[in-house]
């Protein structure tokens, strides 16, 4: 399809339970890249995949967040015992190539209560 | 390190006023600019994207500029209209990584 498609749009996790979000790119498009947006604007960058190996994961705090992209399913985020500070939304883009426009999805709203 | 500026923060005016955004970088080395607007609770559209080697770019009544070695580029919105009330941001892609820093965006209301 011509859309990223992220789900769940909202999900709310106790402090401590894990939490896994989904994005499924753009056919056809090599990249997928995962950010964090907290406090309205501020976009931290976590993880990028070119299909499915790990292209980029500076951004990634180790200890709790894993993410995968693997051959004809959703990549995924997965968080490991919550924290309120992981509240947040995580978008997913899925660029065609480095150099092409990034299209992102609509987001996946994280509580964490 | 990359940072990314917008001003203003908030903009509000009339509707039919053309108006400008600006984005600044600290860092000229970049791969190249992404402007995108954000609806609230929304996602990121992507407006325009601007390549280093490019100077402006439009789409319709949008108007994007790039003086990369001032560190800066500008949204140009003509006859602004109360459905580009947003909030817009810009966004960096730096050439030794591929990742997005953005701005922390401008919010727009254009006023009916």
């Amino acid at each position: 399809g011509e859309e990223v498609a992220q789900t769940p749009k909202h999900l709310v996790r106790g402090e401590g339970q894990k939490a896994k979000l989904y994005c499924a790119p753009i056919k056809g498009h090599s990249y997928v890249f995962w950010y964090q947006q907290v406090l309205k604007n501020e976009f931290k960058f976590l993880i990028s995949f070119q299909n499915e190996n790990v292209f980029d994961e500076t951004g990634m705090p180790k200890e709790r967040f894993s993410a995968k992209c693997l051959p004809n399913s959703p990549c995924s985020l997965e968080i490991q015992a919550t924290k309120l500070e992981d509240s947040a939304v995580y978008f997913c883009a899925s660029p065609k190539d480095l150099n092409t426009e990034a299209f992102f999805g609509q987001g996946t709203r994280l509580t964490v209560v | 390190k990359q940072e990314v500026t917008q001003i203003p923060a908030a903009l509000s005016v009339p509707e039919g006023e053309n108006l400008v955004l600006n984005c600044s970088f600290t860092d000229s080395a970049i791969y190249n600019l992404q402007w995108f607007r954000q609806d609230p609770g929304k996602g990121l559209t992507s407006l325009l994207l601007i390549q280093s080697s490019q100077r402006e770019q439009t789409s319709g009544r949008l108007n994007a500029s790039l003086d990369k070695s001032s560190g800066r580029s500008t949204l140009y919105i003509a006859a602004s209209q109360p459905g580009d009330s947003a909030t817009y941001l810009c966004a960096v892609k730096r050439d030794s990584s591929y990742k997005l820093i953005f701005g922390s965006g401008t919010r727009l209301l254009v006023r009916p």
